[in-house]
């Protein structure tokens, strides 16, 4: 039972553009969600989070969306460039039982063409 | 400032073979993990330890050991491996039990 899902194996955008990866769980008592990126021949880097108590989240680039009635969230890159060309993981946890409860999606490979 | 170090970063055994993979953090890091990555699949958690000398069972254990006995190091081995351990291993690391995770740069492993 795959409790947090990335449906899309892989996305192409243009550089300059948005980029929108999105991620659905299935677990009501996840409270936590995190964006992982991961490139070639590397372990994943943390990248930005959300607790449930928000909706949005913001870095830079980098914005997070929780639609918690939905059970989904998107992580939005904008504008995108060629950089972040990299596989990306979503993950939820329960804060309550903490990191050894952190399960992850099969990741969204993102090409951003110049 | 090295993060987490994973060694060996390739490996490949013969079924029935055993091997320790050996994980190094230089962050002070209470919380260490092993999960492993197979195609189409998100990581998957192995093992973990909330700090020196513990030790407990994540999602897919079975077939694996591990071994916490100074904070910094956290060692996975596989006493007997079967070609469905082939995988890509990443160590992590945390400050606590809700912090981002810090991952080392994997060990590819093949049982053949």
């Amino acid at each position: 039972d795959q409790q947090v899902k990335q449906n899309s194996p892989s996305l192409s955008v243009q550089e300059g553009r948005i980029s929108i990866l999105n991620c659905d769980y299935t677990n009501s008592m996840f409270d936590y969600f995190l964006w992982y990126k991961k490139y070639p021949a590397e372990g994943p880097t943390f990248l930005i989070s959300i607790s449930s108590i928000k909706d949005k989240n913001e870095d830079g680039r980098f914005t997070v969306f929780l639609n918690k009635s939905a059970k989904h969230l998107s992580l939005h890159i904008v504008p995108s460039q060629p950089g972040d060309s990299a596989v990306y993981f979503c993950a939820a946890s329960d804060r309550i039982q903490g990191a050894q409860k952190l399960v992850f999606g099969q990741g969204t490979r993102l090409t951003i063409n110049p | 400032n090295a993060g987490v170090t994973q060694t060996p970063k390739f490996r490949v055994l013969k079924t029935g073979q055993s091997m320790t993979l050996l994980c190094a953090q230089d962050m002070n890091h209470e919380y260490m993990y092993w999960y492993r990555q197979d195609p189409g699949m998100g990581l998957r958690l192995i093992h973990y330890s909330v700090g020196e000398g513990t030790t407990a069972k994540g999602e897919v254990p079975d077939g694996y050991n591990v071994s916490r006995l100074k904070k910094q190091n956290f060692l996975l081995g596989l006493e007997s491996a079967a070609p469905s351990q082939t995988s890509v291993y990443f160590c992590a690391s945390s400050t606590d039990g809700n912090s981002p995770l810090h991952f080392g740069n994997g060990t590819r492993l093949t049982v053949t």
